[in-house]
């Protein structure tokens, strides 16, 4: 799968949008870009995913870059249970590899 | 809404000794998954599992690892001869169909203390 970078650590005060951002600058016409979290002491989460289109789910919204070498992560309204480590995943299509690979991912705070 | 559960959430056991870590996945899934952390790492995958064969595994899973769904509901990691090493935080998922487009959904952990 191709690399995914993302800036270890953001904060974000309650009940303002957070923006976290992904650079995956090698990204494939094939990969999916896919946003997971992990609530402390708890397993991942799904968030959302998409391949070339914005997408908006109840929990987020993703959006992506022209060039696909980017996207963002959208909470539209932070609050506290939102504090989590958010993963951005891609995932080719065409590789036929079932796994998800986690990097570090970005630490999200929410101050209230 | 349905939900991956795993049990025991915590296990203990001395070095040398065999476990198995317990799943039961969201019943209309057909593909499942172990993963690993250890503490303060990165969720690491292990192996998937359909059809009742393993589909894919990583380096980690070496002989000392065996996956096994005994019965319609439940799916099991066998660890043989645990080491230290082995401490961590075991996650299991599974997903209803195609995996790469589809959401894997994650159990709440086995915390496993090798000692």
């Amino acid at each position: 799968d191709a690399k995914t970078t993302q800036p270890n650590s953001m904060e974000s005060n309650e009940e303002e949008p957070v923006h976290l951002p992904c650079n995956h600058s090698t990204i494939s016409g094939t990969d999916y870009i896919h946003w997971y979290r992990q609530l402390p002491s708890q397993g991942p989460e799904y968030v959302i995913h998409g391949l070339t289109s914005n997408v908006n789910n109840r929990m987020a919204s993703l959006a992506i870059a022209e060039d696909r070498k980017s996207s963002t992560l959208i909470l539209h309204r932070a609050t506290l249970r939102d504090a989590a480590v958010y993963y951005c995943i891609l995932r080719d299509s065409g590789a036929g590899s079932y796994q998800l690979t986690f990097g570090k991912g970005t630490k999200l705070s929410v101050i209230p | 809404e349905p939900e991956v559960t795993q049990t025991p959430s915590h296990q203990v056991t001395q070095m040398g000794q065999e476990v198995i870590l317990r799943c039961v996945p969201i019943s209309n899934h057909l593909y499942f998954y172990w993963y690993r952390q250890i503490l303060g790492q990165k969720v690491e995958f292990l192996v998937s599992f359909y059809n009742n064969e393993i589909s894919e595994k990583s380096e980690i899973f070496d002989d000392q690892f065996s996956v096994e769904r005994p019965d319609g509901s439940n799916f099991t990691l066998k660890i043989r001869s645990t080491k230290l090493e082995d401490s961590a935080m075991y996650f299991c998922a599974s997903s209803e169909l195609a995996p790469v487009k589809e959401t894997q959904y994650f159990g709440p952990g086995t915390r496993l203390l090798v000692l």
